[in-house]
């Protein structure tokens, strides 16, 4: 069983352009959340995708967007990079039995690390 | 909103030696409390979780946390560490939906032949 996988592992990106990180999340899960690690730091929440539509936000820009596709896989997008958004993403998934339902536990990918330069 | 604390940063330790590591957390709504490893280049591992019942909890790899509802605290220990365990260890709080969880900063624990 595969569990969460993301693609790239890793991306060098200049000032000003645009990324694209994806994420396939364990098989049988539904939800997919983002996160942004900066070096020495724990975990940011980005956001979570359920059914396709974006559940819940963390305090980053507009810049920082994402979509759901039908299979669950994810994407998430970045424009206008900044030297500050140099970081490691972390994709998690879980698995949500309704839209007011409790998810379970949240699986991580290895993440995509991101370097603006 | 909710909020977590990791109080120490670094934690050296000797092998064999017992360790604790120390989180608390702020929420004004019940939660969900987890530790997760991080080793050197990966991604997260989940080690335990408290989600409701015994405020005891045993994880992977002989880890145990205990939740205490007065102090809002959800420390993590080990009797005896190995060197494997040098890892950097995060506290994290998600409210009962699941939709949002809140790390700490993380404490490094190395332990030292």
């Amino acid at each position: 069983d595969a569990g969460v996988t993301q693609s790239p592992t890793h991306l060098i990106k200049t000032r000003g352009q645009q990324v694209t990180l994806r994420c396939s999340p364990k098989s049988g899960h539904d939800t997919v959340s983002w996160y942004q690690q900066a070096l020495g730091q724990g975990p940011q929440f980005i956001f979570q995708y359920y059914e396709e539509e974006e559940r819940q936000r963390g305090n980053f820009p507009d810049r920082f967007s994402g979509h759901q596709f039908p299979n669950y896989s994810s994407e998430l997008n970045v424009n206008a990079l900044l030297l500050g958004d140099s970081a490691l993403y972390l994709c998690a998934s879980s698995y949500r039995a309704g839209t007011g339902a409790r998810t379970t536990e949240a699986f991580f990918g290895q993440g995509t690390r991101l370097t603006v330069v | 909103a909710q909020s977590v604390t990791q109080l120490d940063s670094q934690v050296p330790v000797f092998e064999e030696a017992p360790v604790e590591l120390r989180c608390n957390y702020s929420s004004s709504v019940s939660v969900y409390l987890f530790w997760y490893v991080q080793y050197p280049n990966q991604g997260l591992q989940l080690l335990l979780k408290y989600l409701s019942g015994s405020t005891l909890v045993k994880g992977i790899n002989g880890f145990e946390a205990e939740f205490n509802k007065s102090q809002t605290s959800f420390h993590l220990r080990k009797p005896s560490v190995h060197i494997s365990d040098t890892a950097e260890y995060f506290c994290a709080v998600s409210d009962r939906g699941g939709f949002k969880t809140i790390f700490g900063a993380g404490t490094r624990l190395f332990v030292k032949a």
